[in-house]
């Protein structure tokens, strides 16, 4: 069963507009990450935040993570065509299950130029 | 391109049948994972394997079974395949057992037919 689930599960939003995708998780994480898929392709990794931080900044990209709701969310500033994906976010498992990562069911993007 | 390699990308077989996806990691990293994405289950863990031995393992059919060979490269079998066994097959790598950040392969996409 999948860990997270993220709100909302599509949007769509004009060129220039900032876009902010919600994740919520069940159990403790120890860190919790961002990834994109164009389209059927790979997944590409984004962002990390530990479970000590609260905010972290990549480029456009602003993710905040509140441990005490156990939920995330990721903001895309000034958005462009480009940015059209699916967006996940995934946790990791308990200290015994390895380095596997338990995936939300993702958000669809759409940037309209 | 992450540096994971995969193939087939696209696969197209009947029912009852076996069949094999390879991945080859990224240079340098020992952890190899597997993922099923489908439009049902979304993005689900199935195996990791960390130096040629298993470490985790998740929601893997016993129809399926994964190694990791001396050169680090894996093999996914999935064998008495069915209809709902069609979906999207990734590999994704990492240096430790437990690293955070994976690096995903292009996917291969199974069809059952």
């Amino acid at each position: 069963s999948q860990q997270g689930e993220e709100d909302p599960q599509a949007l769509s939003i004009q060129e220039g507009e900032n876009a902010t995708m919600n994740c919520s998780y069940k159990t403790s994480i120890n860190n919790l990450q961002w990834y994109r898929q164009n389209s059927g392709r790979g997944l590409v990794h984004l962002i990390l935040i530990r479970s000590n931080e609260r905010e972290k900044h990549s480029g456009r990209l602003r993710v905040t993570l509140d441990t005490s709701k156990k939920s995330s969310s990721l903001l895309i500033t000034a958005s462009r065509a480009a940015d059209t994906a699916s967006y996940f976010c995934a946790t990791d498992g308990p200290y015994n299950q390895g380095g596997k990562l338990i995936f939300g069911q993702g958000t669809e993007l759409s940037v309209k130029p | 391109d992450s540096g994971v390699t995969q193939t087939p990308k696209h696969l197209i077989t009947a029912t009852g049948q076996r069949v094999t996806l390879r991945c080859s990691p990224r240079s340098g990293d020992l952890s190899v994972y597997w993922y099923q994405q489908s439009l049902d289950q979304g993005l689900q863990f199935l195996i990791q394997y960390y130096n040629g031995e298993e470490r985790a393992k998740g929601n893997i059919l016993e129809r399926f079974s994964a190694q990791q060979f001396p050169d680090l490269h894996s093999e996914l079998n999935l064998s008495s395949l069915e209809l709902g066994d069609s979906a999207l097959y990734f590999c994704a790598s990492s240096v430790g057992p437990r690293q955070e950040t994976q690096y995903f392969g292009p996917g291969t996409r199974l069809l059952v037919l």
